[in-house]
């Protein structure tokens, strides 16, 4: 089992519409999660951290964890053009020390006019 | 406030050859951070920095890889004899090194001809 696992998509979604973005770990993850954006060619951005169990907004964003079922969710409420990218899900650290983050393989978000 | 630095943007190499990468954390950052990413993939962990310490490296820097960062501000990336598999892009992050928050730079990409 992957330790942090997405569906790679794509996901599509009409402009205005609701994303939401999907990612399961292993227990073997830490609890800090971090939902990153990446555009073709470009680097990862920061876009979401969360840390304890619930919701977390920002802006259009809303981030969910939820650690009894080892699950952590992004929505993104009207859904942009601009918002077309591939999304990452990241765990913190790892179980005995470290702190590096463990992505998935990101799920290709596409937001169609 | 600027943010993480990387140079160059782009390696060309032959196979057989040694690259060096660079990369300029956003300043005050102590923690540094090496990924590899390559088509398709999220982000794999290399190394970490904590100040000019190396305190944690991943199983896939082989020999061939080393990374200093000798005065705890930038760091550097050698790939000694490269590899044809050795080409992705090489992503440095820094953090702050509370709640694991890591911010990326533009990346190096590197093609192993």
């Amino acid at each position: 089992q992957k330790e942090v696992e997405q569906n790679s998509g794509p996901l599509s979604v009409p402009e205005g519409a609701i994303a939401s973005l999907n990612c399961t770990y292993s227990d073997r993850v830490s609890q800090s999660f971090f939902w990153y954006r990446q555009y073709s060619g470009k680097s990862p951005e920061l876009i979401m951290s969360i840390y304890s169990n619930g919701d977390k907004e920002d802006g259009r964003f809303t981030a969910q964890l939820n650690k009894a079922s080892q699950y952590v969710s992004l929505l993104i409420r009207d859904s942009q053009p601009s918002d077309s990218a591939t999304y990452l899900c990241a765990g913190g650290g790892l179980t005995g020390g470290g702190n590096k983050l463990t992505f998935g393989t990101g799920t290709q978000l596409k937001v169609e006019l | 406030d600027t943010g993480v630095s990387q140079d160059p943007r782009h390696k060309i190499t032959k196979r057989g050859q040694n690259v060096t990468f660079r990369c300029d954390p956003i300043s005050e950052h102590n923690r540094l951070y090496w990924y590899r990413q390559t088509l398709g993939q999220g982000p794999e962990f290399l190394t970490y920095f904590q100040n000019e310490a190396q305190l944690e490296k991943s199983r896939l820097l082989s020999d061939r890889f080393s990374a200093e960062r000798p005065k705890g501000s930038f760091s550097t990336l050698e790939i000694q004899r490269t590899e044809q598999g050795d080409s992705a892009m090489y992503l440095c992050a820094s953090s702050p090194g509370q709640y694991n928050e890591q911010f990326f730079g533009p990346g190096t990409r590197l093609t192993v001809l």
